[in-house]
């Protein structure tokens, strides 16, 4: 079983939809969340990070950390056509301290 | 503020021959990491180097190997290399250990 398991997709929706996308992981450690959008041919960008459980918000994106449960979610609001690409969850901390851990990536199509 | 740079952006290789690829981390960041995205699946953690030191591997093989110099580039050799090593090479710097910035990557063909 891997570390960290994200929903595959892929995931089209229209545009001005919201999206969740969504990881769960294992490791009790990890205290970092993060999230990263990848374009085709590009490399990963961070979109945000969250330290422990909580939410965070950052414009039409909010992550949602549920340590309890092993669960983090990224919500886009009003989502458009330019937030097509792949989204990345990924984790880090305790004994990973200093390497990141990456779900798979879910593909987003948001069409207009 | 330059970014993560990465060289070469593609690089075509025979099985059985070495590979160099190299990067450049944003300027005042010491750790650099290396990943491999095999088409369709996931970032693999290869190596982190902080300070010039190896601090961390992933479960590759050891024909898999890097270094970091006094400037915090850093170099990532495949030796003897495979079909399967056809992948996007990502490289990231981070300051904090967490949250990286990411090159465009190297696009390593084996033929």
């Amino acid at each position: 079983q891997k570390e960290v398991e994200q929903d595959p997709g892929p995931l089209s929706v229209p545009e001005g939809a919201i999206v969740s996308l969504n990881c769960t992981y294992s490791n009790s450690a990890f205290q970092y969340f993060m999230w990263y959008r990848q374009y085709s041919r590009k490399g990963p960008e961070l979109l945000m990070y969250t330290y422990s459980s909580g939410n965070k918000e950052d414009g039409r994106f909010t992550a949602q950390v549920d340590k309890s449960s092993k669960y983090i979610s990224l919500f886009i609001r009003d989502s458009q056509p330019s937030d097509s690409a792949t989204y990345l969850c990924a984790m880090s901390g305790g004994t990973n301290a200093g390497k990141s851990t990456f779900g798979d990536g879910t593909t987003l199509t948001v069409k207009p | 503020e330059a970014g993560v740079t990465q060289s070469p952006t593609h690089l075509i290789k025979t099985r059985g021959q070495q590979a160099t690829l190299r990067c450049s981390p944003i300027s005042g960041h010491t750790s650099v990491y290396w990943y491999q995205q095999a088409l369709g699946l996931g970032l693999q953690f290869l190596l982190w180097y902080d300070e010039g030191e190896e601090r961390n591997r992933g479960n590759f093989p050891p024909r898999f190997s890097g270094r970091q110099f006094p400037n915090y580039s850093s170099e990532l050799n495949v030796n003897a290399l495979e079909l399967e090593d056809s992948a996007l090479y990502l490289c990231a710097s981070s300051i904090q250990g967490f949250g990286y910035t990411f090159g465009s990557g190297t696009r390593l063909t084996v033929v």
